[in-house]
């Protein structure tokens, strides 16, 4: 049972190449979601997915692209990556609005 | 509007010694709150939560918070700090709203380190 699985672990773009972030969940859960980390800033959400068929915009959308392919994946796809994406990316699931979110280890992107 | 606030990015104490970590936040609406631990490298795990029932929470590894709506505050404490509580904690607030966390606002995050 992993719970939340993030792919890939690390990456490195170059400015305007494109790449997708996977995230995979084997808990059931109806709702996924798209955080960055970056330091002293704690966690923006960028995308989220109230239940299968449904996206919704968060706090720093611009730049990013998510699809909710079924109800146990979520991805999210950066078209032309920009020096400001780089971050940490971690994805996260929850059950109902009062459970607690359980988070994927997260993918480091660096963007040069 | 919803906002979080932890007061000190950095707190230090001693093996031993009593750990503070404060929490304040704004709401409209009855909230609730969540303090969540990352460890290098990893995701964050929820350390504890309050969705109003008990003031008093009790999470895992021996923390605790407590709601107090008349400071609007959810400060975490442990008695006693050990090295490995040495990690970055985040304090959120959320009011439930259609089903999902979809506006779960995170604090900046305070890191705790722990001296021998």
């Amino acid at each position: 049972n992993a719970g939340v699985t993030q792919t890939p672990k690390f990456q490195v773009l170059k400015t305007g190449q494109s790449m997708t972030l996977q995230c995979a969940q084997d808990m059931n859960h109806n709702s996924m979601y798209w955080y960055r980390q970056d330091p002293g800033m704690g966690l923006r959400l960028i995308y989220y997915s109230a239940s299968e068929g449904t996206t919704d915009k968060g706090e720093v959308p611009n730049g990013y692209n998510v699809s909710r392919l079924n109800k146990r994946e979520f991805s999210l796809r950066l078209e032309s990556a920009a020096p400001s994406q780089t971050s940490v990316y971690f994805c996260a699931i929850s059950d109902r609005g009062d459970s607690p979110l359980h988070f994927g280890n997260g993918t480091r992107l660096t963007v040069t | 509007a919803q906002s979080v606030t932890q007061l000190g990015s950095h707190v230090s104490v001693s093996e031993g010694a009593l750990v503070l970590l404060r929490c304040n936040y704004s709401s409209s609406v009855p909230p609730y709150l969540f303090w969540y631990v990352q460890y290098p490298n990893q995701g964050l795990q929820l350390l504890l939560k309050y969705t109003s029932a008990a003031t008093l929470v009790k999470g895992i590894n021996g923390f605790e918070a407590e709601f107090k709506k008349s400071e609007t505050s959810f400060h975490l404490t442990k008695p006693s700090a050990h090295m490995s509580d040495a990690a970055e904690y985040f304090c959120a607030v959320t009011f439930v709203y259609g089903g999902s966390q979809g506006n779960l606002i995170f604090g900046k995050g305070t890191k705790l380190s722990v001296k021998p």
